[in-house]
């Protein structure tokens, strides 16, 4: 069965930090990645997704993540965080034969000034 | 163009009472979903209905029902409302229900059950 396990349920940082929000999975097939954020009070929305091709993956709002299928790993990363990034991120993996998500636990990401 | 709506916002019920949760979509989906988030558990799938006229269990469907009244609606009903079903709840759509999809998520509606 699919699973995500998202390493960190909080990551304090200083804004204008770098970021790297970690996210594992496990599959034994063809693997679609996702991250999507929740801004307080508001529903999910996409940040990015992997589907094919290249392993670096780049989203809105200067995110990106890297997917690592040797390490079963598709990361989050930003160079540099905002206040306005203060949220919660889902990693999440679509099902194979379903199509169906498989959410992670959420980080939240708390960016103070 | 609205996206996902969903009505109430915030409910408060007392053990035992029932309602229904409104979902509507805009976007000509086929594919339609219930979640709850509950801290430190993410969200978890509810119910789906893959097109208009179908709908199947998810990962937490007891205590639930759901009727899909046609494409752009999708309601879920909580028959007797029980504590354990004090959560966040979000409908989502998608385009096809393809493994590549982006699910569109409305702004959930906030269950409290006393």
């Amino acid at each position: 069965a699919q699973s995500v396990t998202q390493l960190d349920s909080q990551v304090p940082v200083f804004e204008e930090a770098p970021v790297e929000l970690r996210c594992n999975y496990s599959s034994s097939v063809s693997v679609y990645l996702f991250w999507y954020v929740q801004y307080p009070n508001q529903g999910l929305q996409l940040l990015l997704k992997y589907l094919s091709g290249s392993t670096l993956v780049k989203g809105i709002n200067g995110f990106e993540a890297e997917f690592n299928k040797s390490q079963t790993s598709f990361h989050l990363r930003k160079p540099s965080v905002h206040i306005s990034d203060t949220a919660e991120y889902f990693c999440a993996v679509s099902q194979s034969n379903t199509g169906k998500l498989i959410f992670g636990q959420g980080t939240t990401l708390q960016v103070k000034p | 163009n609205a996206g996902v709506t969903q009505t109430p916002k915030f409910q408060v019920l007392k053990t035992g009472q029932s309602m229904t949760l409104q979902c509507a979509q805009d976007m000509n989906h086929n594919s339609m979903y219930w979640y709850r988030q509950d801290p430190g558990m993410g969200l978890r799938l509810i119910y789906y209905s893959a097109s208009e006229g179908t709908t199947d269990k998810g990962e937490v469907p007891n205590g639930y029902n759901v009727s899909r009244l046609n494409k752009r609606e999708f309601s879920l009903r909580l028959e007797s409302a029980a504590p354990s079903q004090t959560s966040v709840y979000f409908c989502a759509s998608s385009p096809t229900g393809g493994i590549t999809d982006t699910q569109y998520f409305g702004p959930g509606t906030r269950l409290t059950v006393l």
